[in-house]
């Protein structure tokens, strides 16, 4: 079974730019989280998705955005891009979209460093 | 939210059980206990999880104390590859984990 595929693997923009990154969850799961990670401050939530319909967001400005396709796969979108947005961005799925019996399966993220 | 604390660093020689303890005295009575680690550059991969029993699968045991408040994952035979962070959680209900900074484990040769 395949795991979850996030692309691109790598990605560098500049300040002001905005980017796109996508996430391709397990097969059969329905929910979609989004995480970033930076070495100051850990890894942090970003949004839920599960069924199309966003279920949680994080404490991000709203310039972080994402969708869910009706085939599960997600996408987040940053503009307006700032130095500070340099980071290990990490999708996970899970099957049930509730984490008390359902574990999340990560991806291995897409590294954004923007100059 | 149940929130859980874990030594910053471990050390375990390689070949021998690493024991990684995790505290969480919050707990709810219907709140798991999750154990996820990451290898550098590399996303969080998921170990194990209980409510009340002992679970034991190919990666790892865990062992949860009576009254659940803490618990102990066991790497029967840790190898090199295994060096990694080990992040104990209580997941709060939806997807807003927090990792926090878990447990730096280095397998000694």
């Amino acid at each position: 079974k395949a795991g979850v595929t996030q692309t691109p693997r790598y990605l560098i923009k500049t300040r002001g730019q905005q980017v796109t990154l996508s996430c391709s969850p397990i097969s059969g799961h329905r929910s979609v989280s989004w995480y970033q990670q930076t070495p100051g401050q850990g890894l942090q939530f970003l949004f839920e998705y599960f069924s199309e319909t966003q279920r949680n967001k994080g404490n991000f400005p709203g310039r972080f955005s994402g969708r869910q396709f009706s085939n599960s796969r997600s996408e987040m979108n940053v503009s307006t891009l700032e130095l500070g947005d340099s980071a290990l961005y990490l999708c996970a799925s899970s099957l049930s979209g509730s984490s008390y019996n359902s574990p999340l399966h990560f991806g291995n993220g897409t590294r954004l460093t923007v100059t | 939210d149940a929130k859980t604390t874990q030594p910053t660093s471990m050390d375990c020689a390689e070949g021998r059980a690493a024991n990684l303890p995790c505290n969480h005295s919050t707990i709810s009575g219907n709140e798991y206990v999750y154990w996820y680690r990451q290898i550098h550059s590399q996303g969080p991969q998921y170990i194990i999880h209980g409510l009340k029993n002992n679970e034991t699968n190919e990666m790892a045991s865990l062992i949860i104390t009576e009254d659940r408040k803490s618990s102990t994952l066991i790497l029967p035979h840790a190898t090199l590859r295994d060096t990694a962070v080990y992040y104990c959680i209580v997941p709060p209900g939806n997807e807003k984990l927090t990792f926090g900074t878990g447990t730096r484990l280095t397998i000694i040769p």
